[in-house]
């Protein structure tokens, strides 16, 4: 079947960092083009960043500079480095296969999610 | 940044009723938009792509139309597993946007 699985979530102190990890079962990861997406307690989604099969990336103002996007092709497992945390990044963050056609990035596999809370 | 504007932000609707979901563009986006259910404390499911496209698994009953800056989702007749959150997501340009939501509850 395929399948995403997140894990790395947790409690962090402000200013703190966290690596999420994202496992991929029954497809490649670098075969294919790969999104991370989070969502606020009670809020919508909001897209935070995509991986390109090439390595290029693009990032949500809101995380630029912050996060980082990466895969490990051995392992399977697209990452999410997120350094200089704020409270306005405590939520669940999805991970996702994307599409690679021109304006076709829709994501149609996702994961169940890890949860992340900035907090003193 | 594209804003997508969807309404109603709320509705409530009985099983067998036509729902329809407006999604509005700040900017136009030719056909590159999407549609996902949201069921509570659960992941997202890609519903429509390129603003008609039924993903593969997907009922009948889900179509999505438009192209520009004005989209629309409508459910022909609202089942109970329906009752969910549904957003649209813009695919134009980066950052990728979603709309703000579309909580549909039983009458």
């Amino acid at each position: 079947e395929v399948q995403l699985v997140e894990s790395g979530g947790g409690l962090v102190q402000p200013g703190g960092s966290l690596r999420l990890s994202c496992a991929a079962s029954e497809f490649i990861v670098s075969s294919n083009y790969m999104s991370w997406a989070r969502q606020a307690p009670g809020k919508g989604l909001e897209w935070v960043s995509v991986i390109y099969t090439s390595g290029s990336a693009y990032y949500a103002d809101s995380v630029k500079g912050r996060f980082t996007i990466s895969r490990d092709n051995s392992k399977n497992t697209l990452y999410l480095q997120m350094n200089s945390l704020r409270a306005e990044d405590t939520a669940v963050y999805y991970c996702a296969r994307t599409g690679s056609g021109y304006g076709e990035r829709y994501m149609d596999v996702w994961g169940k999610g890890t949860t992340v809370t900035v907090s003193s | 940044d594209i804003q997508l504007t969807q309404s109603p932000s709320f509705l409530s609707a009985s099983v067998g009723d036509r729902v329809t979901i407006t999604c509005r563009a700040s900017q136009g986006i030719s056909s590159f938009l999407g549609w996902y259910q949201q069921k509570p404390g659960k992941a997202p499911k890609l519903l429509i792509y390129a603003a008609s496209t039924v993903q593969s698994g997907v009922p009948s009953r889900f179509s999505g139309s438009g192209s520009g800056t004005e989209f629309t989702l409508t459910i022909s007749s609202l089942q109970p597993e329906d009752f969910a959150t549904y957003y649209c997501q813009q695919f134009n340009s980066y950052p990728l946007t979603f709309g703000g939501g579309t909580k549909v509850e039983i009458k």
